[in-house]
Protein backbone atom coordinates (compact mmCIF):
# COMPACT_ATOMS: atom_id res chain seq x y z
CA UNK A 1 0.00 0.00 0.00
CA UNK A 2 0.96 3.84 -0.71
CA UNK A 3 1.84 5.43 2.36
CA UNK A 4 4.03 8.82 3.51
CA UNK A 5 5.93 9.02 6.59
CA UNK A 6 6.86 12.14 8.47
CA UNK A 7 8.58 10.52 11.47
CA UNK A 8 8.54 14.11 13.49
CA UNK A 9 5.43 15.99 14.70
CA UNK A 10 7.87 18.92 15.11
CA UNK A 11 11.02 20.29 14.85
CA UNK A 12 13.19 23.35 16.50
CA UNK A 13 16.04 25.23 14.84
CA UNK A 14 17.40 28.26 16.51
CA UNK A 15 17.57 30.92 13.60
CA UNK A 16 20.77 30.71 10.82
CA UNK A 17 20.88 27.18 11.72
CA UNK A 18 20.50 24.21 8.99
CA UNK A 19 17.02 22.81 9.20
CA UNK A 20 15.77 19.35 7.46
CA UNK A 21 12.51 18.53 7.98
CA UNK A 22 12.00 14.27 7.14
CA UNK A 23 9.71 12.28 4.72
CA UNK A 24 9.68 8.35 3.60
CA UNK A 25 7.33 6.84 1.27
CA UNK A 26 6.30 3.51 0.10
CA UNK A 27 5.01 3.16 -2.98
CA UNK A 28 5.09 0.17 -5.92
CA UNK A 29 5.86 2.50 -9.13
CA UNK A 30 8.63 5.06 -9.66
CA UNK A 31 7.23 7.90 -6.49
CA UNK A 32 6.09 11.51 -7.88
CA UNK A 33 7.31 13.02 -5.06
CA UNK A 34 6.49 16.95 -3.34
CA UNK A 35 6.43 19.42 -0.79
CA UNK A 36 4.16 21.68 0.83
CA UNK A 37 4.08 24.24 3.00
CA UNK A 38 1.13 26.31 5.38
CA UNK A 39 1.65 28.48 7.68
CA UNK A 40 -1.24 29.38 10.02
CA UNK A 41 -5.04 29.80 8.50
CA UNK A 42 -3.96 29.76 5.00
CA UNK A 43 -4.22 27.04 2.69
CA UNK A 44 -0.95 25.01 1.17
CA UNK A 45 1.73 26.68 -0.94
CA UNK A 46 3.94 24.60 -3.30
CA UNK A 47 7.74 24.43 -2.81
CA UNK A 48 9.27 21.76 -4.96
CA UNK A 49 8.58 18.53 -6.46
CA UNK A 50 10.61 15.47 -7.37
CA UNK A 51 9.57 13.97 -10.56
CA UNK A 52 12.90 12.50 -12.55
CA UNK A 53 16.76 13.19 -13.09
CA UNK A 54 19.16 15.37 -10.39
CA UNK A 55 18.59 14.04 -7.49
CA UNK A 56 19.42 16.76 -5.37
CA UNK A 57 15.47 19.29 -6.17
CA UNK A 58 15.34 23.60 -5.46
CA UNK A 59 12.45 24.91 -4.60
CA UNK A 60 10.62 28.18 -3.46
CA UNK A 61 12.43 30.66 -0.20
CA UNK A 62 15.85 28.74 -0.45
CA UNK A 63 14.14 24.93 0.36
CA UNK A 64 15.89 21.95 -1.44
CA UNK A 65 14.76 18.32 -0.61
CA UNK A 66 17.11 15.47 -2.05
CA UNK A 67 15.63 12.09 -3.00
CA UNK A 68 17.60 8.79 -1.87
CA UNK A 69 15.81 6.03 -3.59
CA UNK A 70 17.49 3.49 -1.63
CA UNK A 71 16.35 5.01 1.39
CA UNK A 72 12.84 6.21 -0.11
CA UNK A 73 13.27 9.30 1.38
CA UNK A 74 12.77 12.78 0.32
CA UNK A 75 13.50 15.22 3.02
CA UNK A 76 13.18 18.96 3.01
CA UNK A 77 16.58 21.39 3.65
CA UNK A 78 17.67 24.58 4.27
CA UNK A 79 21.41 26.04 4.57
CA UNK A 80 20.76 28.64 7.19
CA UNK A 81 16.78 29.00 9.10
CA UNK A 82 14.59 32.25 9.30
CA UNK A 83 11.84 32.63 11.69
CA UNK A 84 9.37 33.44 8.85
CA UNK A 85 10.35 29.87 7.76
CA UNK A 86 8.08 28.67 10.90
CA UNK A 87 4.95 26.35 9.02
CA UNK A 88 3.74 23.24 9.17
CA UNK A 89 5.03 21.13 6.14
CA UNK A 90 3.75 18.34 4.50
CA UNK A 91 5.04 15.44 2.41
CA UNK A 92 3.33 13.71 -0.41
CA UNK A 93 3.69 11.28 -3.15
CA UNK A 94 2.33 10.10 -6.25
CA UNK A 95 2.79 6.33 -6.93
CA UNK A 96 3.79 5.65 -10.45
CA UNK A 97 1.91 2.84 -10.95
CA UNK A 98 -1.64 4.23 -9.36
CA UNK A 99 -3.74 4.65 -12.46
CA UNK A 100 -5.89 7.02 -9.80
CA UNK A 101 -2.89 9.43 -9.70
CA UNK A 102 -4.08 9.64 -5.86
CA UNK A 103 -1.82 12.03 -4.09
CA UNK A 104 -1.03 10.45 -0.64
CA UNK A 105 -0.29 12.91 2.27
CA UNK A 106 2.19 12.89 5.43
CA UNK A 107 0.61 13.83 8.65
CA UNK A 108 2.55 16.94 8.75
CA UNK A 109 5.85 18.25 10.95
CA UNK A 110 5.51 21.60 12.63
CA UNK A 111 8.48 23.88 12.14
CA UNK A 112 9.52 26.13 14.70
CA UNK A 113 12.22 28.57 13.86
CA UNK A 114 13.78 29.92 17.09
CA UNK A 115 15.29 33.94 16.88
CA UNK B 1 0.35 35.61 -10.14
CA UNK B 2 -2.91 33.67 -10.94
CA UNK B 3 -4.89 32.09 -7.79
CA UNK B 4 -7.41 30.03 -6.67
CA UNK B 5 -10.51 32.00 -4.82
CA UNK B 6 -12.89 30.56 -2.51
CA UNK B 7 -15.59 32.17 -0.61
CA UNK B 8 -16.18 32.42 2.19
CA UNK B 9 -13.30 32.67 4.10
CA UNK B 10 -14.73 31.60 7.61
CA UNK B 11 -18.55 30.17 8.10
CA UNK B 12 -20.16 29.69 10.98
CA UNK B 13 -23.42 27.14 10.88
CA UNK B 14 -25.46 25.47 12.91
CA UNK B 15 -25.81 21.82 13.02
CA UNK B 16 -28.58 20.71 10.39
CA UNK B 17 -28.68 23.62 8.83
CA UNK B 18 -27.30 23.48 4.65
CA UNK B 19 -23.80 25.18 3.87
CA UNK B 20 -21.97 26.04 0.26
CA UNK B 21 -18.71 26.70 -0.60
CA UNK B 22 -17.00 28.40 -3.62
CA UNK B 23 -14.28 27.59 -5.71
CA UNK B 24 -12.95 29.37 -8.75
CA UNK B 25 -9.39 27.97 -10.18
CA UNK B 26 -6.46 29.17 -12.11
CA UNK B 27 -7.67 29.84 -15.57
CA UNK B 28 -7.16 26.98 -17.68
CA UNK B 29 -6.65 24.17 -14.83
CA UNK B 30 -8.90 21.20 -16.16
CA UNK B 31 -8.44 19.15 -12.73
CA UNK B 32 -10.17 20.25 -9.63
CA UNK B 33 -9.73 18.93 -6.03
CA UNK B 34 -12.00 19.81 -2.94
CA UNK B 35 -10.20 18.53 0.30
CA UNK B 36 -10.99 18.18 4.50
CA UNK B 37 -8.62 19.34 6.74
CA UNK B 38 -8.66 18.89 10.11
CA UNK B 39 -6.40 21.35 12.45
CA UNK B 40 -2.98 19.94 12.49
CA UNK B 41 -3.65 16.91 10.29
CA UNK B 42 -2.42 16.55 6.72
CA UNK B 43 -5.21 17.24 3.82
CA UNK B 44 -7.83 14.31 2.59
CA UNK B 45 -9.31 14.35 -0.60
CA UNK B 46 -13.16 14.37 -0.73
CA UNK B 47 -14.09 14.82 -4.27
CA UNK B 48 -11.66 14.88 -7.50
CA UNK B 49 -13.27 16.76 -11.49
CA UNK B 50 -11.28 16.27 -14.56
CA UNK B 51 -12.72 19.42 -16.45
CA UNK B 52 -17.13 18.91 -15.13
CA UNK B 53 -16.73 15.32 -14.44
CA UNK B 54 -15.79 13.24 -11.38
CA UNK B 55 -13.21 11.27 -11.57
CA UNK B 56 -12.79 10.20 -7.65
CA UNK B 57 -15.81 10.84 -5.00
CA UNK B 58 -14.78 7.76 -3.06
CA UNK B 59 -14.01 9.69 0.31
CA UNK B 60 -17.06 11.65 -0.17
CA UNK B 61 -19.91 11.49 2.50
CA UNK B 62 -22.50 11.28 -0.17
CA UNK B 63 -25.40 10.90 1.93
CA UNK B 64 -24.88 14.59 3.34
CA UNK B 65 -22.56 16.11 0.53
CA UNK B 66 -22.01 16.68 -2.97
CA UNK B 67 -19.96 18.62 -5.46
CA UNK B 68 -20.52 20.05 -8.69
CA UNK B 69 -18.55 21.61 -11.57
CA UNK B 70 -21.28 22.11 -13.87
CA UNK B 71 -19.40 24.36 -16.66
CA UNK B 72 -15.95 22.77 -15.74
CA UNK B 73 -14.75 25.98 -14.61
CA UNK B 74 -15.92 26.71 -10.89
CA UNK B 75 -17.21 24.62 -8.32
CA UNK B 76 -19.37 24.24 -5.30
CA UNK B 77 -19.06 22.22 -2.29
CA UNK B 78 -22.37 21.63 -0.47
CA UNK B 79 -23.52 20.12 3.16
CA UNK B 80 -26.69 19.47 4.26
CA UNK B 81 -27.69 18.42 6.81
CA UNK B 82 -24.23 19.73 8.62
CA UNK B 83 -22.96 18.22 11.64
CA UNK B 84 -21.19 18.75 14.37
CA UNK B 85 -17.87 16.37 12.99
CA UNK B 86 -17.89 18.99 10.10
CA UNK B 87 -16.08 21.53 11.18
CA UNK B 88 -13.04 21.90 9.48
CA UNK B 89 -10.66 23.83 6.79
CA UNK B 90 -12.07 22.76 3.15
CA UNK B 91 -9.57 23.47 1.06
CA UNK B 92 -9.83 23.51 -3.21
CA UNK B 93 -6.94 23.28 -5.11
CA UNK B 94 -6.86 23.31 -9.12
CA UNK B 95 -3.72 21.81 -11.51
CA UNK B 96 -2.86 22.15 -15.23
CA UNK B 97 -4.01 18.47 -15.51
CA UNK B 98 -4.55 15.28 -13.42
CA UNK B 99 -1.08 13.65 -14.93
CA UNK B 100 1.51 12.35 -12.29
CA UNK B 101 3.71 15.01 -12.16
CA UNK B 102 1.71 18.32 -11.92
CA UNK B 103 1.58 19.98 -8.72
CA UNK B 104 -1.20 21.55 -7.06
CA UNK B 105 -2.17 24.86 -6.35
CA UNK B 106 -4.72 25.49 -3.25
CA UNK B 107 -7.07 28.45 -2.36
CA UNK B 108 -6.93 30.05 1.13
CA UNK B 109 -9.43 27.62 2.58
CA UNK B 110 -12.71 28.17 4.15
CA UNK B 111 -13.01 27.49 7.95
CA UNK B 112 -16.10 25.94 8.64
CA UNK B 113 -18.18 25.70 12.59
CA UNK B 114 -20.44 23.73 13.17
CA UNK B 115 -22.43 24.57 16.41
Amino acid sequence: AQSVAQPEDQVNVAEGNPLTVKCTYSVSGNPYLFWYVQYPNRGLQFLLKYITGDNLVKGSYGFEAEFNKSQTSFHLKKPSALVSDSALYFCAVRDGEDSNYQLIWGAGTKLIIKP
Amino acid sequence: EAEVAQSPRYKITEKSQAVAFWCDPISGHATLYWYRQILGQGPELLVQFQDESVVDDSQLPKDRFSAERLKGVDSTLKIQPAELGDSAMYLCASSLDQSLFYEQYFGPGTRLTVT
